[in-house]
């Protein structure tokens, strides 16, 4: 069964440090695997996609790393700050039809002062 | 604003009724998907189309669950003979070209059953 598991399951952090979220997953045949960041009340944004052959992929102070081997992903967010404050959902899809993605139950961020 | 655009953003009805939600998705995007989630969860696949052509349906898609996209821009999802098991928020994204390309998301319209 394709699954996908997050840790933590939430994380508060002091404004200014760094974080890392962790994402496993047994999705097969894999395809990409997207992070998203999701605020309170409002639709999944998302932040980068990597494909099989990419193991890294920085948007702004988000970056990403993909190890197809394990099959793990992380999620490193470097100098934090209160907006930063959200869930993080992993999303792996394999190939053959849209049936075929599977969403994490996301890591809920918080970012205080 | 050209994002995806939902409406309504809430909807409260009682237990029994039908409900009708509509996506308006960014207007170059062929694709088009609809999504549920539930407090605390990822969200779950519902349906998937491409320009107007249901492609791919959830095993979550009862058959009180249907959705259009009938001129291959907005869609429609409407409940029949709703239960309380159906509050959720209901998401809408829409992608354009391959299957790498990142879907766009409503702000979702959140459904109460009384």
């Amino acid at each position: 069964k394709n699954q996908v598991e997050q840790s933590p399951q939430s994380l508060i952090i002091l404004e200014g440090k760094n974080c890392t979220l962790q994402c496993n997953y047994t999705v097969s045949p894999f395809s990409n695997l997207r992070w998203y960041k999701q605020d309170t009340g409002r639709g999944p944004v998302s932040l980068t996609i990597m494909t099989f052959s990419e193991n890294t992929k920085s948007n702004g102070r988000y970056t990403a790393t993909l190890d197809a081997d394990t099959k793990q992903s992380s999620l490193h967010i470097t100098a934090s700050q209160l907006s930063d404050s959200a869930s993080y959902i992993c999303v792996v899809s394999a190939r053959g039809g849209y049936q075929k993605v599977t969403f994490g139950t996301g890591t809920k961020l918080q970012v205080i002062p | 604003d050209t994002g995806v655009s939902q409406n309504p953003r809430h909807k409260i009805t009682k237990r029994g009724q039908n409900v009708t939600f509509r996506c308006d998705p960014i207007s170059e995007h062929n694709r088009l998907y609809w999504y549920r989630q539930t407090l605390g969860q990822g969200p779950e696949f519902l349906t998937y189309f491409q320009n107007e052509a249901q492609l791919e349906k959830s095993r979550l898609l009862s058959d009180r669950f249907s959705a259009e996209r009938p001129k291959g821009s907005f869609s429609t999802l409407e409940i029949q003979r709703t239960e309380q098991g159906d509050s959720a928020m209901y998401l809408c994204a829409s992608a354009g070209g391959g299957d790498n390309q990142p879907q766009h998301f409503g702000d979702g319209t959140r459904l109460s059953i009384l």
